[in-house]
Parts: C-alpha cells; sequence; structure tokens
C-alpha cells in the first residue's frame, strides 16, 4: 500500500504561521485529509478535500495541494493549536493510509 | 449530532480474539453517502487504519493486518463491529469507530473520516 510522510515534529511561534507537510504518490489522485489529535483525545478533522473546514474549525487552518504533496497551514498558530496532526488519504486499491504524524509544538 | 462509542473488552489473552463494537446515533448506519472504519493507536505510537467496510458490504482491510481481521455491520442495531484474531502484544492499543465519506468534492476525490468514537483502549496480556 501507498506512505504518507511527515516530518515528526514541527515548532512555531505563538502567533507566527507554520505549514506541515504531508508527501506520498496517492496525493496526486486524492486529497490528503488532516486530524489534529490532543493528549488523551480522540483525533478531530480538520481539513478535507482541496481546502474545506468542518463545522467549528478555526478559519486559521488552511490545507493545499501540489504534486505529492499536501499541506496544512495554520497561519496565527495558538497555544491550544499545540497537538499531533495526522494526514489521510486512500491509495489505489481502495485502502486508507495515515501519515506518521507530526507533533507541533507552540512556542 | 451524530456519535459514536466503541465498547468491547478492554483486555484480551494473546491467541484468542478482540472484539469490539460501534454504536452509532444520532444518523443512520445505512447511509450510502458513507462508510464504517477502524482505527488504532499503539501507546505513543501514530494511527494505523485497520479496516473499513461501506453500506453495499464492501470491505477493505488494512493488508497488513487482513488474515486477522473481519469487519461487519448490523444495521438492524446500527452497530458495526471488529474482530481481530490470534493477537498479540503488539495489538494492544487504544481502538477508535469512526464514520467515513467516500465521493466527490472540492472537484476531486475525497475521503476523509469526520465523525470518531472516544476510542478504547484494548491490552493484550495473559
Amino acid at each position: 500500500s501507498s506512505e504518507l510522510t511527515q516530518d515528526p515534529a514541527v515548532s512555531v511561534a505563538l502567533g507566527q504561521t507554520v505549514r506541515i507537510t504531508c508527501q506520498g504518490d496517492s496525493l496526486r489522485s486524492y486529497y490528503a485529509s488532516w486530524y489534529q489529535q490532543k493528549p488523551g483525545q480522540a483525533p478531530v478533522l480538520v481539513i478535507y478535500g482541496k481546502n474545506n473546514r468542518p463545522s467549528g474549525i478555526p478559519d486559521r487552518f488552511s490545507g493545499s495541494s501540489s504534486g505529492n504533496t499536501a499541506s496544512l497551514t495554520i497561519t496565527g498558530a495558538q497555544a491550544e493549536d499545540e497537538a499531533d496532526y495526522y494526514c489521510n488519504s486512500r491509495d489505489s486499491s481502495g485502502n486508507l493510509v495515515f501519515g506518521g504524524g507530526t507533533k507541533l509544538t507552540v512556542l | 449530532q451524530l456519535q459514536l462509542q466503541e465498547s468491547g473488552p478492554g483486555l484480551v489473552k494473546p491467541s484468542e480474539t478482540l472484539s469490539l463494537t460501534c454504536t452509532v446515533s444520532g444518523g443512520s448506519i445505512s447511509s450510502s453517502s458513507y462508510y464504517w472504519g477502524w482505527i488504532r493507536q499503539p501507546p505513543g505510537k501514530g494511527l494505523e487504519w485497520i479496516g473499513s467496510i461501506y453500506y453495499s458490504g464492501s470491505t477493505y482491510y488494512n493488508p497488513s493486518l487482513k488474515s486477522r481481521v473481519t469487519i461487519s455491520v448490523d444495521t438492524s442495531k446500527n452497530q458495526f463491529s471488529l474482530k481481530l484474531s490470534s493477537v498479540t502484544a503488539a495489538d494492544t492499543a487504544v481502538y477508535y469507530c469512526a464514520r467515513g465519506y467516500s465521493g466527490y468534492c472540492s472537484g476531486g476525490s475525497c475521503y476523509f473520516l469526520d465523525y470518531w468514537g472516544q476510542g478504547t483502549l484494548v491490552t493484550v496480556s495473559s
């Protein structure tokens, strides 16, 4: 099955902009979705499709895609954005795959 | 508001079968727009997709687990279930159930998991 690759850790200063990336061949055909997970909690969908946010997700979260790379951008990161972020997509066989996750630290 | 709730034993012995059920409330499990999936997360590690079942009954399983996994749906109870056989300590994880969307959006193909259960920890130990 296809793999999705994420940087293990990223940091950002409070109020600044950070981009978290996800690479994989399947992203040439299918949009990635992005999930935020805080300690002890279930993942929460924050971005899906080209750049869609579910109800209740702040507009500082946005998504983009180019070639085999999908990106999640947080513009004006807040302390409460500190969390693990996972990308997810499917491969040509219909299987879902998750990236390894990126731990975001807000300094 | 759709809600999903996992239930099942929190402790399973090695070589036995792990069985979990996800009860869906606030919506129908029979909707053609969605599929239902299981995802797990070993302690301190990332998310791993286990498998999914569509309203048509079609199932997709993680190739690495395929020989041991069965996912089924009981529409009369609005539930879907996971069975994982021959478990070992490596199967110790928080198990989540989730609703997935598969279809067209944003001018392309979208697959995402929009509702998740709270997760249930299953420990494999004698």
